[in-house]
């Protein structure tokens, strides 16, 4: 079946660090992919996403690059701030069988001053 | 703009009790979800919609149902709360393979 694994939580950095937190996945031919994030006490909302084979999304200086040949989907940012904390969640939606998003556990990060 | 509402943002109630929480959407989206979050259990789906008239059990349905009367609102609707079903409550619309657009959450607890 679809399911998304994304690695545990929570990461810890200081302040203009350099994040990476992975994800890969499992999907049948070519899932749409997404990174949404959740601010404390909020609901989540779109970070990035991207639709096909070596798309880049990118926002808010956050990229991910579609990896079809290692079933990935990375996020990064080169430079972390304080206002980056949150907990951030990696998802797909298959391209067959519906329209549900299939999200993976989440990762939070705390970015120390 | 157009947006995504939930109500009420909190809520206390007793164990047994029925009780329904709101979610409104103004983008006239035709797919709407409802999803509970707990600590160690990430985001799991209870109910969905893809349109009006349409409903469909997610993972966790029991306990909960859901009717779909227009195209902006997605009542969730538990029958007879139990302390397990407390959580924080997320409704989400989307277009057909779009992202999703959440509201901001229900907690609810039940004592």
């Amino acid at each position: 079946g679809n399911s998304v694994t994304q690695m545990e939580g929570p990461v810890t950095l200081s302040e203009e660090a350099f994040l990476t937190i992975n994800c890969t996945y499992t999907a049948t031919g070519y899932p749409s992919l997404f990174w949404y994030v959740q601010y404390p006490g909020e609901g989540l909302q779109l970070l990035l996403k991207a639709t096909k084979a070596d798309d880049k999304g990118s926002n808010k200086g956050f990229e991910a690059t579609y990896r079809k040949e290692t079933t990935s989907f990375h996020l990064e940012k080169g430079s972390v701030q304080v206002s980056d904390s949150a907990v951030y969640f990696c998802a797909l939606i298959p391209n067959t069988g519906g329209f549900k998003t299939i999200f993976g556990a989440g990762t939070r990060l705390f970015v120390k001053a | 703009d157009a947006e995504i509402t939930q109500s009420p943002r909190h809520k206390i109630t007793e164990t047994g009790r029925q009780v329904t929480l709101a979610c409104h959407q103004t983008w006239n989206h035709n797919n709407m979800f409802w999803y509970r979050q707990d600590l160690g259990h990430g985001l799991r789906l209870i109910h969905y919609s893809y349109g009006v008239q349409d409903t469909n059990k997610g993972e966790v349905s029991d306990g909960y149902s859901v009717s779909r009367s227009n195209t902006e609102d997605l009542p969730l609707t538990l029958e007879s709360a139990a302390s397990s079903q407390t959580s924080v409550y997320f409704c989400a619309s989307a277009p057909q393979k779009g992202e999703q657009f959440f509201g901001p959450g229900t907690r609810l607890t039940v004592l």
